[in-house]
């Protein structure tokens, strides 16, 4: 059973970039879109992005001038990159697998990350 | 693209229904049967219940079902236990560059 082990700094400095690593383990990257969203303290879910396992993304408009995802074959993996954080970045990212026919599942455990001077 | 609107919060004694309505426009919610429910609990990941409107994975139970009328999706959870006390969330696929939209949450209390 596929299951998403995920890392990162939980606290980034207004204006640092944000980065996070989500492993796959119990299955392959190849067939699927890997994917990223997050939770801001009290809010709803916003998706972010998604890649494939030829390096395939879309992102969200809102946020695409500062995000970049990457996948690594060869480790199982894929990564977020968000550049010039704010405090409106701080949030719970998770990771998560997109199924054919779009949902979400399974997902990572979430990283909180927050962002403060 | 805007969020899904959701009630913010519904409630129910145990072993009643309860309903989430999730309402979005014929760009997403009406326009494909790319609609899934999340069950979120304080600190843990989303549980996926409900994918394609209707379809249940293996390991949820069948106290819970969705449904889709036109713009507006629906889900049903009947039989309530104090287990099932938690936030949900709608998606749908949208017809725009933003792809994937999810429902503004509604916090289930089980009375």
């Amino acid at each position: 059973q596929v299951h998403l082990q995920q890392w990162g700094p939980g606290l980034l400095k207004p204006s640092e970039t944000l980065s996070l690593t989500c492993v796959v383990y119990g299955g392959s990257v190849s067939g699927y879109y890997w994917t990223w969203i997050r939770q801001p303290p009290g809010k709803g879910l916003e998706w972010i992005g998604e890649i494939n396992h030829s390096g395939s993304t879309n992102y969200n408009p809102s946020l695409e001038s500062r995000v970049t995802i990457s996948v690594d074959t060869s480790k199982n993996q894929f990564s977020l990159k968000v550049i010039s954080v704010t405090a409106a970045d701080t949030a719970v990212y998770f990771c998560a697998r997109k199924n054919s026919r779009r949902w979400f599942d399974p997902w990572g455990p979430g990283t909180l990350v927050n962002v403060s001077a | 693209q805007s969020a899904l609107t959701q009630p913010a919060s519904v409630s129910g004694s145990p072993g009643q229904s309860i309903t989430i309505s999730c309402t979005g426009t014929s760009s997403d919610v009406g326009g494909y049967d790319d609609v899934s429910w999340y069950q979120k609990h304080p600190g843990t990941a989303p549980k996926l219940m409900i994918y394609n409107v209707s379809n249940r994975p293996s390991g949820v139970p069948n106290r819970f079902s969705g449904s889709k009328s036109g713009n507006t999706a629906s889900l049903t959870i009947s039989g309530l236990q104090g287990e099932d006390e938690a936030d949900y969330y709608c998606s749908s696929y949208a017809r725009s560059t933003t792809r994937y939209v999810f429902g503004t949450g509604t916090k289930v209390t089980v009375l």
